[in-house]
């Protein structure tokens, strides 16, 4: 079945510093999703991508689907401890009944 | 607009033993998935229902069964229990066509 890697597994930074977590597949995506998991907390939806090389930003975030849809980033610019938590990629299936999760990337952020 | 509730929170069950875990959708949501999370991994998709009917299933036994109500409310099934079916549970709803999925809190389960 279809497989989205995600790198690196942990990030530790300090409050102020970036930090990026990436995506990666093997084959082309229909559709990339983003969600967070604060510790001890559920996913929660942040954003989706569809389209060849698109970006989006959310505040402090910023989002990008590879041009050739088999990648996608998600950048936060000068982290907040409020950013702490596991950030998930997630893509469909052609059918687009399946949603599959990457193993996440878990930010901790030292104040 | 209400969120997705799943109960109950926490379950410790015993080896063999069956378990039902419960899932209220969000209104308006016709499509719910059930995932298993174990700790420090990513949730696994484990089946979706939609309209009352499985729509998709992932690499999981004939074990874990789920139910869908006409209200979009669901249940998820798992018989013969075994130790590494320890995980946190969770649903998630939404509305076929749009983006995101709702999740709700999950169900802590614990088999000994």
């Amino acid at each position: 079945g279809q497989q989205v890697m995600q790198i690196p597994q942990y990030q530790h930074v300090q409050e102020g510093e970036d930090f990026t977590t990436y995506c990666n597949s093997s084959t082309t995506l229909s559709n990339i999703q983003w969600y967070k998991q604060r510790p001890g907390g559920h996913p929660v939806f942040l954003i989706q991508l569809v389209k060849s090389g698109e970006v989006k930003k959310q505040k402090r975030l910023t989002f990008q689907f590879g041009e050739a849809k088999k990648n996608s980033s998600l950048h936060i610019t000068a982290t907040q401890t409020t950013d702490v938590g596991t950030y998930f990629c997630a893509a469909h299936n052609n059918a687009g009944n399946m949603l599959t999760f990457g193993g996440g990337t878990r930010l901790m952020v030292k104040p | 607009e209400t969120g997705v509730t799943q109960s109950p929170t926490h379950l410790i069950k015993t080896r063999g033993q069956q378990v039902t875990l419960r899932c209220s959708s969000q209104s308006g949501h016709n499509t719910v998935s059930w995932y298993q999370q174990a700790l420090g991994q990513g949730p696994q998709f484990i089946f979706q229902y939609y309209r009352e009917e499985e729509n998709g299933r992932g690499n999981f036994p004939p074990r874990f069964s789920g139910l869908q109500f006409p209200n979009y409310s669901s249940e998820l099934n798992v018989n013969a229990l075994e130790l590494d079916d320890s995980a946190l549970y969770l649903c998630a709803s939404s509305l076929a066509g749009t983006l995101g999925y709702t999740f709700g809190s999950g169900t802590r389960l614990t088999v000994v």
